[in-house]
C-alpha cells in the first residue's frame, strides 16, 4: 500500500517569512495529492491539491509542488500570518484505484508575531 | 460552507453504556466515511459507505458499528467501549469512494470512562 512520510512534524516561522513543508510518497501510481490544514480543535480543511498531470498549483499565499519523478510534493506558505498556525497534513491517493486516502504524519507550523 | 453536521460535539460515556454518533450531509455526495483521530495524529480511517452500502471496514473491532440509514445520513453505534477509545470522530464526505476530495464535519469528541 501507499507511504506518505512527510517533514518538518514542527515548524517555527517569524511572521512574513514563507513555510515549506515537504511530503514522500511510495507508490508511484498515486495521482492526487491533497493538503489539509486543522486548527487547534476544529477539523481538518481542504486547503489545497494538485493532481499528477500538473507540476504546481497556486491560490492566493498558497501552493503546491509536485515532482512525480522524485516522488515528492511540497507546500509553500509566503508572507505567513498568525492565522496559518495550524496543523498541515499531506496526502496521496490513487483515484479510480479503489483504494483509502493515506495521510502524512503532520507538520504543527507556528508563526511567531 | 461544507454543510456536514455531526452531533453530538462532545459526549462522556462508561463502558457499559451504548450510545451513538451522527452525521447528516447535505451536498449530495455519494460517499461518506467514518474516521477516528487521536491527539497529534493524522486521521485514522474505520469505514467507507458508497451509495449507501459498506465498501470498506478497516478492521474496525464490533464495538464500533456503522449504519447509513439514507444518502444523507450516517451513524455510528458505540457500545461497551474501553477508555482508549477515546479521540475525535470525524465524518466525512465526498463525490465518490475514492474521489479524493474530503469535506470533514467538525467531529464528535468522545470520552470512554
Amino acid at each position: 500500500g501507499e507511504n506518505v512520510e512527510q517533514h518538518p512534524s514542527t515548524l517555527s516561522v517569524q511572521e512574513g517569512d514563507s513555510a515549506v513543508i515537504k511530503c514522500t510518497y511510495s507508490d508511484s501510481a498515486s495521482n492526487y495529492f491533497p493538503w489539509y490544514k486543522q486548527e487547534l480543535g476544529k477539523r481538518p480543511q481542504l486547503i489545497i491539491d494538485i493532481r499528477s498531470n500538473v507540476g504546481e498549483k497556486k491560490d492566493q499565499r498558497i501552493a503546491v509542488t509536485l515532482n512525480k519523478t522524485a516522488k515528492h510534493f511540497s507546500l509553500h506558505i509566503t508572507e505567513t500570518q498568525p492565522e496559518d498556525s495550524a496543523v498541515y497534513f499531506c496526502a496521496a491517493l490513487r483515484v479510480g484505484g479503489n483504494e483509502k486516502l493515506t495521510f502524512g504524519t503532520g507538520t504543527r507550523l507556528t508563526i511567531i508575531p | 460552507d461544507t454543510e456536514v453536521t455531526q452531533t453530538p460535539k462532545h459526549l462522556v460515556m462508561g463502558m457499559t453504556n451504548k450510545k451513538s454518533l451522527k452525521c447528516e450531509q447535505h451536498m449530495g455526495h455519494r460517499a461518506m466515511y467514518w474516521y477516528k483521530q487521536k491527539a497529534k495524529k493524522p486521521p485514522e480511517l474505520m469505514f467507507v459507505y458508497s451509495y449507501e452500502k459498506l465498501s470498506i471496514n478497516e478492521s474496525v473491532p464490533s464495538r464500533f458499528s456503522p449504519e447509513c440509514p439514507n444518502s444523507s445520513l450516517l451513524n455510528l453505534h458505540l457500545h461497551a467501549l474501553q477508555p482508549e477509545d477515546s479521540a475525535l470522530y470525524l465524518c466525512a464526505i465526498s463525490a465518490g469512494p475514492d474521489a479524493g476530495e474530503l469535506f470533514f464535519g467538525e467531529g464528535s469528541r468522545l470520552t470512554v470512562l
